[in-house]
């Protein structure tokens, strides 16, 4: 199934808690990245990485964290700072570096709501 | 600022009807395109790239610099092509921007 797997599928959080949403890839990509989806919003980038222990903030940065300890995966925690952390959390890899250049491969994403 | 316009929300034909999503990008460089589409229940996958010049299931985009437009087109839309569709810009940058989107329904 596609070669980047995203756990779990739906995820449920009290408020006040941190979670951890799991993404991993085996195609030897170097670039993951981290997108919430919104309604009507799109894609909002989080964070993203290029290489092992390396990581940027992207757009919506606050209130998330990350890791890039191994070159397939890349953990994404939503932090009780993050003040409407209930979305869809979509994970991404592309080939290079240079994502923008050859595109990337989604995995089928991760529901998380604030109960 | 560096964006990706998708004007219309919804778009609604029917079966049979040509059909035309339209994106705009903001980029000075030399810009990558790519059409995303998510049908109901599965994964965001890539339908085609600008650099291919490809159709795929029957779409294809062309690239207007002039215009900077990349608007994406099928002259008889299918039932199964109601899905949501983003339009997104790269280059030689390292991540993607993406527009916010166009649900398509395509009526029987």
């Amino acid at each position: 199934d596609g070669g980047i797997t995203q756990s779990p599928k739906y995820l449920f959080r009290k408020e006040g808690q941190n979670v951890t949403l799991s993404c991993e890839q085996n195609l030897n990509h170097d670039a993951m990245y981290w997108y919430r989806q919104d309604p009507g919003q799109g894609l909002r980038l989080i964070y993203y990485s290029q290489i092992v222990n390396d990581f940027q903030k992207g757009d919506i940065a606050e209130g998330y964290s990350v890791s890039r300890e191994k070159k397939e995966s890349f953990p994404l925690t939503v932090t009780s700072a993050q003040k409407n952390p209930t979305a869809f959390y979509l994970c991404a890899s592309s080939i290079t570096r240079t994502g923008g250049i050859y595109g990337y491969t989604f995995g089928s994403g991760t529901r998380l709501t604030v109960v | 600022a560096q964006r990706v316009t998708q004007p219309e929300k919804l778009l609604s034909v029917f079966k049979g009807a040509p059909v035309e999503l339209k994106c705009n990008y903001s980029y000075s460089g030399s810009p990558e395109l790519f059409w995303y589409v998510q049908y109901s229940r599965q994964r965001l996958q890539l339908l085609l790239r600008h650099i291919s010049r490809e159709s795929i299931k029957g779409f294809t985009a062309d690239l207007n610099k002039g215009e900077t437009s990349f608007h994406l087109k099928k002259p008889f839309a299918q039932e199964e092509d109601s899905a949501m569709y983003y339009c997104a810009r790269g280059g030689n940058t390292d991540k993607l921007i993406f527009g916010t989107g166009t649900r398509l329904q395509v009526f029987p």
